[in-house]
């Protein structure tokens, strides 16, 4: 079964600056997906950034970006020049790209790391 | 127009009743979903169904029954409720082709108290 891990329970960071969220993955999977989710106080869960481990290019939206090292199994997030409205729970998550079984479908989610951007 | 809807929002019940949450997803996605948040913020899946057809069920009481109508709902049903039942239960869907297709999209949660 696939674990992920998010050693980092709490972070902060000051506005406009950048900071990282760890996240390690266990799999014997060649093909999957990764996921960021971010759960700000309102409870509601966003689809932040999405990576497939086939492709090599990390993948980026705006201020968000990933470092997913395959072999270390490792998927960490960076957002850049942080904003208030960033402060939340992430959560990074995996999801299998094997077709066929239903549990292939499902997320399997870290612990979360509960970001605090400070003005 | 919201995408993945759940009613109610909040929840708040006495030990031993049975009560029932509800998911309607306006995306055409074939597959919906029900994930448990505990206190702690931990979310895990609980059942997921694909064209109204049961394909995950994990290790959950069965108390707990889901019920979909068709693919554009998936109801979650909790027969003599607990004390540890209490938790945010989410509902999700997504298309489960491969490709850009498989997001999940998640609703806004249900916030269950059961005294």
């Amino acid at each position: 079964a696939q674990t992920v891990t998010q050693s980092q329970p709490e972070m902060s960071v000051q506005e406009a600056e950048t900071v990282t969220l760890s996240c390690t993955y266990d799999t014997s999977e060649s093909d999957y997906y990764l996921f960021w989710y971010k759960q700000p106080p309102s409870r509601q869960m966003i689809l932040v950034i999405r990576q497939e481990a086939y492709k090599q290019q990390n993948a980026t939206e705006n201020r968000f970006s990933v470092n997913f090292q395959k072999a270390a199994k490792s998927f960490s997030l960076k957002i850049s020049d942080s904003q208030l409205g960033d402060a939340a729970m992430y959560f990074c998550a995996y999801r299998s790209a094997v077709m066929g079984g239903g549990s292939n479908y499902k997320l399997t989610f870290g612990k979360g790391t509960l970001l605090t951007v400070n003005p | 127009d919201t995408a993945v809807s759940q009613t109610p929002k909040y929840l708040v019940t006495q030990m031993g009743n049975d009560k029932s949450i509800k998911c309607e997803q306006n995306l055409g996605h074939d597959t919906m979903y029900w994930y448990k948040q505990d206190s702690k913020k931990f979310l895990k899946i609980m059942f997921s169904y694909n064209n109204k057809e049961l394909i995950i069920n994990e290790t959950v009481p069965n108390r707990f029954s889901p019920k979909s109508p068709d693919k554009a709902h998936l109801n979650l049903h909790i027969n003599s409720l607990e004390l540890g039942d209490s938790a945010v239960y989410f509902c999700a869907s997504s298309q489960t082709l491969a490709g850009d297709k498989n997001i999940q999209y998640f609703g806004a949660g249900t916030r269950l108290s059961v005294l």
